[in-house]
């Protein structure tokens, strides 16, 4: 069975700074991609980054760049997120996803086909 | 504002069957590329209801069903029951921001 467990989540000022972490088993975690999806209260899904395999693409929304960084661990089956210089709006709900890969003839597609619960990071002060 | 455009609401009596719908562009949906449907329920973590345009995981009912035509898909939910109240979101892929995965801003279903 899938399981993805996210941790690190809580209170923190504006300006500072917190680590995610996604525990990852029952599936092959150095195969995936991996991504963050976040959910400010009571808002819809906001895809934040995403992590290929092996060499560590990353890819990051516009709203994140710079400020967040996405990491792994394939020996530790591991997700990271990285977030520095926090803001008021950064305050949701951060779930770690399985990020799949399906190609067409046409194209390839990226979706998301198991999610963690989810855990709350609140920015204020 | 989302790159996918949704209805924020729908509703329907138990029975009766209602359809969501997710308004992309020439960069997206219009470009080719696949929708994928996921169903929130309340409290919980969204869950895959939908990929590849029309294609059920094992294990989602066959009252739900996905269509795609040029820029604009659909969601469809036959035999409303009243488990099937959740918020529901499309994504898919947006080739004008790199590596970008995008959704619609959810469709809350009421069920009547």
């Amino acid at each position: 069975e899938v399981q993805l467990l996210e941790s690190g989540g809580g209170l923190v000022q504006p300006g500072g700074s917190l680590r995610l972490s996604c525990a990852a088993s029952g599936f092959t975690f150095s195969s995936y991609s991996m991504s963050w999806v976040r959910q400010a209260p009571g808002k819809g899904l906001e895809w934040v980054s995403v992590i290929g395999t092996s060499y560590g693409t990353t890819y990051y929304a516009d709203s994140v760049k710079g400020r967040f960084t996405i990491s792994r661990d394939n020996s530790k089956n591991t997700l990271y997120l990285q977030m520095d210089s926090l803001r008021a709006e950064d305050t949701a709900v951060y779930y770690c996803v399985s990020d799949r890969l399906s190609c067409s003839s046409v194209r390839c597609n990226f979706y998301f086909d198991y999610w963690g619960p989810g855990i709350l990071v609140t920015v204020s002060s | 504002q989302s790159v996918l455009t949704q209805p924020p609401s729908v509703s329907g009596a138990p029975g009766q069957r209602v359809t969501i719908s997710c308004t992309g562009s020439s960069s997206n949906i219009g470009a080719g590329y696949d929708v994928y449907w996921y169903q929130q329920l309340p409290g919980t973590a969204p869950k895959l209801l939908i990929y590849n345009n029309n294609n059920r995981p094992s294990g989602v009912p066959d009252r739900f069903s996905g269509s795609k035509s040029g820029s604009s898909a659909s969601l469809a939910i036959t035999g409303l029951q009243a488990e099937d109240e959740a918020d529901y979101y499309c994504q898919s892929y947006d080739s004008s921001l790199s590596g970008s995965r995008v959704f619609g801003g959810g469709t809350k279903l009421t069920v009547l």
